[in-house]
């Protein structure tokens, strides 16, 4: 079965630092990687997916994430963060071939970016 | 770029009454169309993928007499929450996939909040 990790429910970082959002994940076969981005209320915005190729995928907004296949992570990051990146974040996966071609989110993480 | 419409954004209903979601893809054909609920301050929780032409697929535990999907066009697919009752609040996401195949992503709609009173 597929699965995601974020293992921080929240992260805080000064603006104008670097921020590093993480996610970890399980999947049988290649996986196809995604972040997504949600405002309150609203619903999500596509950042960047990793399918195939180079392993720095650059995304919107200035945000890159970078696929590691020996530990299986797909941590997003930023150079610089802004207060306009606080939101809600969420890594997704989608593994083997399936009919349904489900992905599936990690719990998310919420990140604070302090003036 | 895809774009997926869904509304409405928000509803508030009586309890024991049905409301209905619907969710469109605006510029592309939507294959395949996904349902999800989240609770306050968590994750998104699949609940069913509805292909085009075919009944959902309910994911274990969702109720399906409860929450009808329909699929019945390629640009649009609705959530029936039948009998709603309090605990049915929640907000509620649809998710298309078009036909040009998964590594061209998934398009979300913008959510409906569901208030039932």
């Amino acid at each position: 079965a597929q699965s995601v990790a974020q293992p921080e429910d929240q992260v805080n970082v000064a603006e104008g630092n670097p921020l590093t959002v993480k996610c970890t994940y399980s999947v049988s076969g290649n996986p196809y990687l995604f972040w997504y981005v949600q405002y309150p209320n609203r619903g999500l915005q596509f950042l960047l997916k990793y399918i195939t190729g180079d392993n720095l995928v650059k995304g919107s907004y200035g945000f890159e994430a970078e696929f590691n296949k020996s530990q299986t992570s797909f941590h997003l990051k930023k150079p610089s963060a802004l207060v306009s990146d606080s939101a809600l974040y969420f890594c997704a996966v989608r593994g083997t071939w399936n009919r349904d071609d489900k992905i599936i989110f990690g719990k998310g993480t919420r990140l604070h970016i302090l003036p | 770029g895809a774009v997926v419409s869904q509304h409405p954004s928000w509803v508030i209903c009586k309890s024991g009454t049905s409301v209905k979601i619907e969710c469109r893809s605006l510029d592309f054909q939507a294959t395949t169309m996904f349902w999800y609920r989240q609770f306050p301050k968590q994750s998104l929780m699949l609940m069913a993928t509805s292909n085009e032409g075919s009944k959902a697929t309910y994911e274990q535990g969702v109720e399906k007499d409860k929450f009808l999907i329909n699929h019945a066009s390629l640009t649009l697919s609705t959530l029936t929450v039948t009998s709603a009752h309090p605990e049915d609040s929640s907000f509620y996401i649809c998710s298309a996939r078009g036909n040009r195949g998964a590594i061209y992503g998934y398009t979300f709609g913008s959510g409906t909040r569901l208030t039932v009173v």
